[in-house]
């Protein structure tokens, strides 16, 4: 069945320096979305990519949709510790659900 | 903004017990979803509604079942609950559009003993 995969799963990183993770789909996805998990939290909302090679920026973070759409990426420039988190992507499967990647837990060590 | 509420933020059970877990929602969302949450496995989709009474299977529904009689409400029911079944359980709403976001409840952890 359909699968999407993240990697890394984990990643400590000092504070300031850069952060990527990377979505990988089984199969052609029509949007992808990104959520973020604080530790205790819940998962948020943090954007949606549509079209074949978008790339989107909200402040340090850069959301990036691959050219054949089974593959996206985050990166966070310049990490602070509020970043610290799990974050997932989300790809669409069939009429009214997602299927979720397995997540990267980021660590930002002050 | 949307409220997604879980009826207990933390909940131990014995074997064999029945549970019920409970989210109820207020922004006349259509979809709702019960996710588990696992170290290492990400969110998986246990059940997902996209009506009253409609109800359809996720990727892991064996050893769960689920209720929609209103709206905004949607129940997971564990008829025997296992030690396999200890996790994270987080509701998430959803309008009815695929592009459209999902609100996640603050989630239940479940401990089975």
């Amino acid at each position: 069945g359909q699968q999407v995969m993240q990697i890394p799963q984990y990643q400590h990183v000092q504070e300031g320096e850069d952060f990527t993770t990377y979505c990988n789909s089984s199969t052609t996805l029509s949007n992808i979305q990104w959520y973020k998990q604080r530790p205790g939290g819940h998962p948020v909302f943090l954007i949606q990519l549509v079209k074949s090679g978008e790339v989107k920026k909200q402040k340090r973070l850069t959301f990036q949709f691959g050219e054949a759409k089974k593959n996206s990426s985050l990166h966070i420039t310049a990490t602070q510790t509020t970043d610290v988190g799990t974050y997932f992507c989300a790809g669409p499967s069939g009429t009214y659900k997602y299927i979720f990647g397995t997540g990267t837990r980021l660590k930002v060590l002050a | 903004d949307v409220k997604v509420t879980q009826s207990s933020r933390y909940l131990v059970k014995r074997t064999g017990e029945k549970v019920f877990l409970e989210c109820v929602q207020d922004m006349d969302h259509e979809n709702m979803f019960w996710y588990r949450q696992d170290p290492g496995l990400g969110l998986r989709l246990i059940y997902f509604s996209y009506d009253v009474k409609m109800k359809e299977k996720g990727d892991i529904p064996e050893g769960y079942s689920v209720s929609r009689e209103k709206k905004e409400r949607f129940s997971l029911i564990l008829e025997s609950a296992s030690t396999n079944q200890t996790s994270m359980y987080l509701c998430a709403t959803s309008g009815l559009a695929l592009t459209d976001t999902q609100y996640f409840g603050p989630g239940t952890r479940l401990t089975v003993l």
